[in-house]
């Protein structure tokens, strides 16, 4: 358990509709990262927050979203969803980004699957 | 970010050593090289990183050639747990994962 949760674990939906993934860090983590993982694309980096704040952004599409809030758990949201949306959705958390990069933690994952 | 190249899979037999090579030859001088393993669909999970010297921990030791281009994790007393994709990544600022090694340990 690497002491960072992620709701729903499982969420289906249809195209065109629009869904929230939470994610929860671990106790003093303040970074909190958003990675996608389909069977075509491998795992993708999609952004990162720090204590609030966007710090980096990857692969991350303009119908996607994502929010820290002041108790530092996050949320990632998926609008007019299309088929090729399905994935895993994977969150980490580290306590603070450096130069030189520190360890994150993962959760568990959201499995996404659009129909 | 520096890209990595690493063989698509190797087997490993059930208590043998397994070294899996990882190539970086366009690393910076400031660039981390960091290890993580993903068990089937379970989240990544961290291994070890490293900058220039070699490094051990509880779940494997990290050697590093002298011109940093290139990297081997070595996990000593591989089980069958340890079957799962190995990333290699450069860490420039942000983690990049490529295709892995899928190693597979076998009884």
């Amino acid at each position: 358990d690497s002491g960072v949760t992620q709701t729903p674990k499982h969420l289906i939906t249809a195209t065109g509709q629009r869904v929230t993934l939470r994610c929860s860090p671990r106790s003093g983590d303040l970074s909190v990262y958003w990675y996608q993982q389909s069977l075509d694309q491998g795992l993708q980096f999609l952004i990162q927050y720090y204590n609030g704040e966007e710090r980096a952004k990857g692969n991350i599409l303009e119908r996607f979203s994502a929010q820290q809030f002041p108790d530092l758990h996050s949320e990632l949201n998926l609008s007019s969803l299309e088929l090729g949306d399905s994935a895993l959705y994977f969150c980490a958390s580290s306590v603070a980004p450096t130069r030189r990069g520190s360890e994150q933690f993962f959760g568990p994952g959201t499995r996404l699957t659009v129909l | 970010d520096a890209k990595t190249t690493q063989p698509p899979s190797m087997d490993c037999a059930e208590g043998r050593a397994a070294n899996l090579p990882c190539n970086h030859s366009t690393i910076s001088g400031n660039e981390y090289v960091y290890w993580y393993r993903q068990i089937h669909s379970q989240g990544p999970q961290y291994i070890i990183h490293g900058l220039k010297n070699n490094e051990t921990n509880e779940m494997a030791s990290l050697i590093i050639t002298e011109d940093r281009k290139s990297s081997t994790l070595i996990l000593p007393h591989a089980t069958l747990r340890d079957t799962a994709v190995y990333y290699c990544i450069v860490y420039g600022n942000k983690l990049v994962f490529g295709a892995g090694t899928i190693l597979r340990v076998k009884s």
